[in-house]
């Protein structure tokens, strides 16, 4: 089975502070994505990589950066935290073959700003 | 801007009854379609994907497909409490290329009721 494992379930920071929120996979994926998921607005792409330090944004990527050092682990950054970034943090992986398409999710990040 | 548009329920059923789940989507270009259950403070896991126009059936859930209508359903046989959960409809865009993103839906809630 398709492991995907994030840092943390739970985490609580102040307004300012640098965040990082590790993503890993352990079936060799070439993909990874972070989402973050509000109340109303659904999932909403942060960023993704394809390859090793290759990375896109998505749609919302204002106040985030990423990193991809190593084909198992894709960092999310919030390089100075705000209240508007509480939220739940969905990190997925997917090999990326034809048009299978499986998202494997983590159990997600539910990080607290105050 | 490529949509996913879903009725965001909540739906209730009585268990043993059909569940019926829609999803329209706007990009006529779109090949393959994916119906994710997400249950209460889980992260989402893949329960059917569908390729061609027509019927796909895997148990008690069926998805079908009307390309030409830019239509998906998801339904759900002898509903269960435990199928109360947010369904949520994705697609990935035409012309993605080695993009792997999906276009998301904002799910539909499903209520079972014993």
């Amino acid at each position: 089975d398709v492991k995907v494992t994030q840092s943390s379930r739970y985490l609580v920071k102040r307004t300012g502070e640098k965040v990082f929120l590790e993503c890993v996979q352990d079936m060799d994926h070439e993909n990874m994505f972070w989402y973050r998921q509000d109340p109303g607005l659904g999932l909403r792409l942060i960023y993704f990589s394809y390859d090793v330090k290759m990375k896109e944004k998505g749609d919302i990527p204002e106040g985030y950066s990423v990193s991809r050092e190593k084909k198992e682990r894709f960092s999310l950054i919030l390089e100075s935290a705000s209240t508007n970034q509480t939220s739940m943090y969905l990190c997925a992986s997917l090999e990326g073959q034809g048009l299978i398409n499986e998202q494997f999710f983590g159990p997600g990040t539910r990080l607290t700003v105050l | 801007q490529k949509e996913v548009e879903q009725n965001s329920g909540p739906l209730s059923v009585p268990e043993g009854a059909i569940a019926s789940l829609n999803c329209t989507y706007s990009d006529r270009g779109s090949q393959s379609f994916f119906w994710y259950r997400q249950y209460s403070g889980k992260s989402p896991e893949l329960i059917m994907s569908i390729y061609s126009n027509g019927d796909k059936e895997d148990g008690r859930f069926t998805a079908q497909l009307n390309k030409a209508s830019q239509y998906v359903s998801l339904l759900i046989r002898d509903s269960q409490p435990s199928d109360s959960a947010t369904y949520l409809c994705a697609a990935p865009p035409f012309n993605a290329g080695n993009n792997r993103k999906l276009i998301w839906g904002l799910g539909t809630s499903l209520a079972v009721n014993p």
